[in-house]
């Protein structure tokens, strides 16, 4: 069956517009979750919903960053007024259910440049 | 906190032989996961194996295995007969919080040698 996928695959932008990365999880898969990774390290969690909620944001950096999932399947990740150290690989991830048995199903990621 | 740690940056194997990398990592929970997980040029995360904390036995999957010591907090893999298509960058990572967010290491970036 079809993977996680996300898009665009590449997104370059200038400072201070806004983006919109978007992911389509595996169907059924009620977990969601968005990481960003950025050059050099490992990916770190941004937020995960389970459901059609977001049951934990901590880890958005700061108010520029949103994200919705309003049918409890596709996420888009919105990021305003974006500035060069958002630059970063974003990977969606979704998993069954959110329980530690379950496996996380990474996308390929959007490769988002801000110039 | 909340940390795992890949020393090696780098690792370099011939191919055919076995590879070990390294991985610690802090916890105060009792029972948790742990993960390696590969991800090549195309950026996409596969797993490799996972570890059950409250299993005594390490996991194997086929020439991919762990040396998991739970006392140590050390979850190393060893990857035997080694491959070309093994090289890719591999990260550590363990389960964090009730939301089973991944919590990874740095990375080690693996090169097999023809």
């Amino acid at each position: 069956g079809a993977g996680v996928s996300q898009t665009p695959s590449n997104k370059v932008t200038e400072k201070g517009k806004y983006v919109e990365l978007r992911c389509d999880p595996i169907s059924g898969h009620t977990a969601l979750y968005w990481y960003r990774q950025s050059l050099g390290q490992g990916p770190e969690f941004l937020i995960y919903f389970q459901g059609t909620g977001a049951a934990d944001d901590s880890g958005l950096p700061n108010d520029r960053f949103f994200a919705v999932r309003p049918e409890g399947s596709v996420s888009t990740l919105k990021i305003q007024r974006t500035e060069r150290g958002d630059s970063a690989v974003y990977l969606c991830a979704s998993s069954f259910s959110g329980g530690s048995s379950y496996e996380q199903y990474f996308g390929p990621g959007t490769r988002l440049t801000v110039t | 906190a909340q940390t795992v740690t890949q020393s090696q940056p780098e690792m370099s194997v011939q191919e055919a032989e076995t590879v070990t990398l390294s991985c610690t990592y802090d916890t105060s929970e009792s029972d948790y996961y742990l993960f390696w997980y590969k991800q090549p040029p195309s950026r996409q995360m596969i797993l490799v194996i996972r570890q059950e904390a409250y299993k005594q036995q390490n996991a194997t999957e086929n020439r991919f295995s762990v040396n998991f010591q739970k006392a140590a907090k050390s979850f190393s893999l060893k990857i035997s007969d080694s491959q070309l298509g093994d090289a890719a960058m591999y990260f550590c990572a363990r389960y964090g919080g009730a939301t089973n967010k991944l919590i990874f290491g740095t990375g080690t970036l693996l090169a097999v040698q023809p």
